[in-house]
């Protein structure tokens, strides 16, 4: 399974944007960058997912790098409710279609 | 629309014993997997079924089996449990196996 990479840890502004970093450089042509959060105890939640062209939704925008071995998601305006543990995990390809969860980053939004 | 259910949210047993933990797909979606999360972990791959036909097994133990219903809904079951099963159970659903997965809330298992 290609592994990714994230920041344990990050404070952000309530109301700031929030750009949380991922690198997998070992990402193959068929996989794609999948985004997912967790609040405290519940089941988590799918924010977006891109191949290699950035994606936008309602709730935040994903840019991957040209050579696909990076990539940051952006929550536009964090609020309060965004604190989270983001997981930045690659699917599909050899690895097939499980998702791999690594430790994630630990988000936390502060008035 | 509904998401993906589980049942039942919360479920204390004691070492040895069976537990049967249920998920309902979001409609229209055919395929279920199962996740563990032990605390402070991420969530870890147990099973994924599509059609009812297994297609994929995480490194778990053969205490862990599972089944997949005509209606898509499915049954993790865990026997002989251990200390170590205590965690939270989350099922996920997707179309086929291949798209989104969308987690339900889990079910987080406690065993004594």
């Amino acid at each position: 399974d290609a592994k990714t990479t994230q920041p344990t840890s990050m404070d952000c502004a309530e109301g700031r944007a929030a750009n949380l970093p991922c690198n997998h450089s070992t990402i193959s042509g068929n996989e794609y960058v999948y985004w997912y959060r967790q609040i405290h105890s519940q089941g988590p939640q799918y924010i977006i997912h891109g191949l290699k062209n950035n994606e936008t939704n309602e709730m935040a925008s994903l840019i991957i790098t040209e050579d696909r071995k990076s990539s940051t998601l952006i929550l536009p305006h964090a609020t309060l409710r965004d604190t989270a543990v983001y997981y930045c995990i690659v699917r599909g390809g050899a690895a097939g279609n499980k998702l791999t969860f690594g430790g994630g980053t630990r988000v936390l939004v502060k008035p | 629309d509904a998401g993906v259910t589980q049942s039942p949210t919360h479920l204390i047993k004691t070492r040895g014993q069976h537990v049967t933990l249920r998920c309902s797909p979001i409609s229209g979606h055919k395929s279920v997997s199962w996740y563990q999360q032990v605390l402070g972990q991420g969530p870890q791959f147990i099973f994924q079924y599509y059609e009812k036909e297994e297609r994929g097994r995480g490194n778990f133990p053969d205490r862990f089996s599972a089944r997949q219903f005509p209606n898509y809904s499915s049954e993790l079951n865990v026997n002989a449990l251990l200390l170590g099963d205590s965690a939270l159970y989350l099922c996920a659903s997707s179309l086929t196996g291949s798209e989104t997965q969308y987690f339900g809330p889990g079910t987080r298992l406690l065993v004594l």
